[in-house]
């Protein structure tokens, strides 16, 4: 079965920083390319960051440029999101998501809940 | 990297059909013919509906069906279903590698 994992969300102060996780399993996860996408609570979908499969190209939204980071490790077929300067309004429920060049987001994981608060 | 603009709420009686657009730019998806479109139920995880316009993933029922003209794109749900209720989100492949979500429709129905 297909399935991904997030972990690693949490609640923290601005300004902090906290790494995503997504833990891949059930296909060849080193031949696809990997997104990050977030949803504030009662807010839409909103994309953040995309990988592609060797990890050599990545692009991210305009308003986490420079402070997020999108990764993998295809030996632990694992992605990262390692996020810095954190601010309130990055607070969401951030999903990892597979994607085969560029076609279409499937599977998606369960989710992982940051919230930046004093 | 503005949002694509979708139809806040859409509503249909059973066994109608209903539409739903999303609007972008050439930037997106007037230029590329890579629109998806995600089924999503609260407090869950987005489901893949419809890829690369057009496309239906194995195990989506056939009453779901997208198209493109111009800049944009839309989503067509046929027989409308009591399950059907859910909210729909847009995605375009967009300039730069990047991606862009639709605003997202809430359909209910009546």
């Amino acid at each position: 079965e297909v399935q991904l994992v997030e972990s690693g969300g949490g609640l923290v102060q601005p300004g902090q920083s906290l790494r995503l996780s997504c833990a891949a399993s059930g296909f060849t996860f080193s031949t696809y390319w990997m997104h990050w996408v977030r949803q504030a609570p009662g807010k839409g979908l909103v994309w953040v960051s995309r990988i592609n499969s060797e990890g050599s190209s990545t692009s991210y939204a305009d308003s986490v440029k420079g402070r997020f980071t999108i990764s993998r490790d295809n030996a632990k077929n694992t992605l990262y999101l390692q996020m810095n300067s954190l601010r309130a309004e990055d607070t969401a429920v951030y999903y990892c998501a597979r994607d085969d060049l560029g076609s279409g987001f499937d599977p998606w994981g369960q989710g992982t809940l940051v919230t930046v608060s004093s | 990297q503005s949002a694509l603009t979708q139809p806040a709420s859409v509503s249909g009686s059973p066994g109608q059909s209903i539409t739903i657009s999303c609007t972008g730019t050439t930037s997106d998806v007037g230029s590329y013919n890579l629109v998806s479109w995600y089924q999503q139920y609260t407090g869950k995880a987005p489901k893949l509906m419809i890829y690369e316009v057009s496309k239906r993933p194995s195990g989506v029922s056939n009453r779901f069906s997208g198209s493109k003209s111009g800049n944009t794109a839309s989503l067509t749900i046929s027989g409308l279903q009591a399950e059907d209720e859910a909210d729909y989100y847009c995605c375009s492949y967009a300039d730069s590698s990047t991606f862009v979500f639709g605003t997202g429709t809430k359909v209910t129905v009546l």
